[in-house]
């Protein structure tokens, strides 16, 4: 596809389970970020990568959150028991260029629900 | 707490009017933009602006940066439907890579 693919687009998980989200930049983006959408607020960084290299991690919000992009591609953001905070709207950019350069195109989401 | 305040939070109003949406900071911005944002959509870059006090036109859609670069603000003459959606300010804070969102305006235009 043309553009930024996450899946699933909803899930729902009760508290405590743990969730893995994916997604699939656009081809040939060298950096990829992560962002949390409460309801009714504008999206709050999580953490960048360039390529492979996870260069900050510093917006997530506690060490039950992963992210990893092994091959410098996908890019899978990890819940480890998860709590009804987490309920949120995960957003995946990615843009061409080195981070603050170039355009950042988003994804759909995927809508977590926890109950 | 967001660097980015947007006011206001909520606006509706008729077909053919114009709106205006502020982003304001305490903060300085290297650059500000601006986003829509369709439920169940990711956000879609509308303009960026760099230069203080630098204005923007996209259509009927008019962006300005103010002069020290802390606020902006989107103006929409003669709305349409096709223009409710959700409107995010953002910006890079000097050379940061982080981009800092507003919580954004939900715009409903009714025919």
């Amino acid at each position: 596809g043309a553009g930024v693919s996450q899946s699933p687009r909803y899930k729902v998980a009760k508290r405590g389970q743990d969730v893995a989200l994916r997604c699939d930049p656009i081809s040939g983006h060298v950096s990829l970020f992560w962002y949390q959408q409460a309801l009714g607020q504008g999206p709050e960084f999580l953490t960048y990568f360039q390529n492979e290299a996870q260069l900050d991690k510093s917006g997530l919000p506690s060490d039950r959150f992963f992210a990893e992009r092994p091959e410098g591609s996908v890019s899978t953001l990890k819940i480890q028991r998860t709590q009804q905070e987490d309920s949120a709207v995960y957003l995946c950019a990615s843009s061409l260029g080195l981070a603050g350069r170039g355009e950042q195109f988003f994804g759909p989401g995927t809508r977590l629900t926890v109950l | 707490t967001q660097l980015l305040e947007q006011s206001p939070q909520f606006l509706s109003i008729q077909e053919g009017e114009n709106l205006t949406v502020y982003c304001n900071s305490s903060s300085v911005f290297s650059s500000l933009q601006w986003y829509r944002q369709e439920p169940g959509e990711g956000p879609v870059l509308l303009v960026t602006v760099v230069t203080g006090g630098e204005v923007k036109k996209l259509k009927r859609l008019t962006f300005q940066f103010g002069d020290a670069r802390k606020d902006s603000s989107l103006h929409i003459t003669a709305a349409q439907p096709g223009d409710t959606g959700l409107y995010l300010c953002a910006g890079f804070v000097s050379n940061d890579y982080k981009l800092s969102f507003g919580a954004g305006t939900t715009v409903t235009v009714r025919a």
